[in-house]
């Protein structure tokens, strides 16, 4: 069965960095966008970034453009996001998310999701 | 960028029919049959329950059925039962310089 397992969470001062990763299983990981999604204590759900089946292409939110960067490693059925100069705001529950290969709205349609993992950015 | 609009709450009584809007414009609902319907549980990932506006992934009851009109989705959900109790969250391909998503702001589904 389909499995993402992200990993990398902690607490971190601001303007400090950190990287998180996604671990993917049960299914063909390089036919897949995959999609980072966070979501602040008691808040909504923000889309974060996506990046195409082959990591030629990717995008970013404006509220982190700049700051964090979408990445993946089709060798080790691995997503990863590195989030740089992170500010309070960041503070939230981030998934890893796959994009649907069902109907029309492909990427943005996210079908599996994983458990997150809690980013608290504090001094 | 904005969210969504959403009702914070909506609710019903078993065996009755909700139905919960989800406001955009035409960079996004309107402009895309892109909308998609997300259940979240307290402590849980949320679940996708509609795509392509109207169309459920396997798995997902028949209960639960999606519409749009203009720049407005919506979510319906017959039958209502307790387990339907939850956090529903649209979602629309935005255009922009580059592609986005955006989710709806959520409404929690109260079953009395």
């Amino acid at each position: 069965q389909v499995q993402l397992v992200e990993s990398g969470g902690g607490v971190v001062q601001p303007e400090r960095s950190l990287r998180l990763s996604c671990a993917a299983s049960g299914f063909s990981f390089n036919d897949y966008a995959m999609n980072w999604v966070r979501q602040a204590p008691g808040k909504g759900l923000e889309w974060v970034a996506v990046i195409s089946y082959d990591g030629t292409n990717n995008y970013h939110a404006d509220s982190v453009k700049g700051r964090f960067t979408i990445s993946r490693d089709n060798s080790k059925n691995t997503l990863y996001l590195q989030m740089n100069s992170l500010r309070a705001e960041d503070t939230a529950l981030y998934y890893c998310a796959r994009g649907s290969d069902q109907g029309s709205s492909g990427w943005t349609a996210l079908d599996y999701w994983g458990q997150g993992t809690l980013v608290t950015v504090s001094s | 960028q904005s969210a969504l609009t959403q009702p914070a709450s909506v609710s019903g009584s078993p065996g009755q029919s909700i139905t919960i809007s989800c406001t955009g414009t035409s960079s996004d609902v309107g402009g895309y049959n892109y909308v998609s319907w997300y259940q979240q549980h307290p402590g849980k990932a949320p679940k996708l329950m509609i795509y392509d506006v109207s169309n459920r992934p396997p798995g997902v009851s028949n209960r639960f059925s999606g519409s749009k009109s203009g720049n407005t989705a919506s979510l319906t959900i017959s039958g209502l039962q307790a387990e339907d109790e939850a956090d529903y969250y649209c979602s629309s391909k935005r255009s922009s310089t580059t592609p986005h998503v955006v989710f709806g702001g959520g409404t929690k589904l109260t079953v009395l």
